[in-house]
């Protein structure tokens, strides 16, 4: 089936750890994004990346880094100098970058004990 | 800047009441508006969408019109089912533009 796999679904780091975060589609699409959903937030966006090799940062990027050297993976670093890393993090895809319409994967929820 | 406000939730509701979810945004320019649902344990994905003043976006019986004169865009079904049970997100965003701003989302329960 076509979609957007996140890996892992959770995953549970002590402070001071870099962990990523594994984003891949099959969807063909040229456009991804990296958003992060905390409780009564909306979404914010980290990273976007609209073709390969080329990334841009978002509203919230500091103390995040992605890398796009595949179409279909999109993998997002969360480093020790995030501050506050526990939250939800949602992969999205698109096939027309900067139409509004995303296709979203199941997400990854990141703990920091 | 741009921003949208979706009303409290959580929304709870009986099987094949009417729904409404208000949406309200505040733009500089002329954006584009969708609702995105999340149901437990997925993903967001798109229910509809709507890119210029009175259309109206259409999906599983679900509809909103995007009013530019009272700069609203709310969620309606005529009869939800126990399956609608979600959390809806209102969102805007500019074409050719990278960000989507969302609102907070609105929890839906119902109850059969």
């Amino acid at each position: 089936d076509g979609g957007i796999t996140q890996s892992p679904k959770y995953l549970f780091r002590k402070e001071g750890q870099n962990v990523t975060l594994s984003c891949e589609q099959n969807l063909n699409h040229d456009a991804m994004y990296w958003y992060r959903q905390d409780p009564g937030q909306g979404l914010r966006l980290i990273y976007y990346s609209q073709i390969v090799n080329d990334f841009q940062k978002g509203d919230i990027a500091e103390g995040y880094s992605v890398s796009r050297e595949k179409k279909e993976s999109f993998p997002l670093t969360v480093t020790s100098a995030q501050k506050n890393p526990t939250a939800f993090y949602l992969c999205a895809s698109s096939p027309a970058a900067g139409s509004g319409e995303l296709f979203f994967g199941e997400g990854s929820r990141l703990t920091v004990l | 800047g741009d921003s949208v406000t979706q009303m409290e939730g959580p929304v709870t509701l009986s099987e094949e009441a009417f729904l409404t979810i208000n949406c309200t945004y505040t733009a500089t320019g002329y954006p584009s508006l969708f609702w995105y649902v999340q149901y437990p344990g997925e993903g967001l994905q798109l229910l509809l969408k709507a890119t210029k003043a009175d259309d109206k976006g259409s999906n599983k019986g679900f509809e909103a019109t995007y009013r530019k004169e009272t700069t609203s865009f709310h969620l309606e079904k005529g009869s939800v089912q126990v399956s609608d049970s979600a959390v809806y997100f209102c969102a805007l965003s500019y074409f050719g533009n990278e960000k989507l701003t969302f609102g907070t989302g609105t929890r839906l329960t119902i109850i059969p």
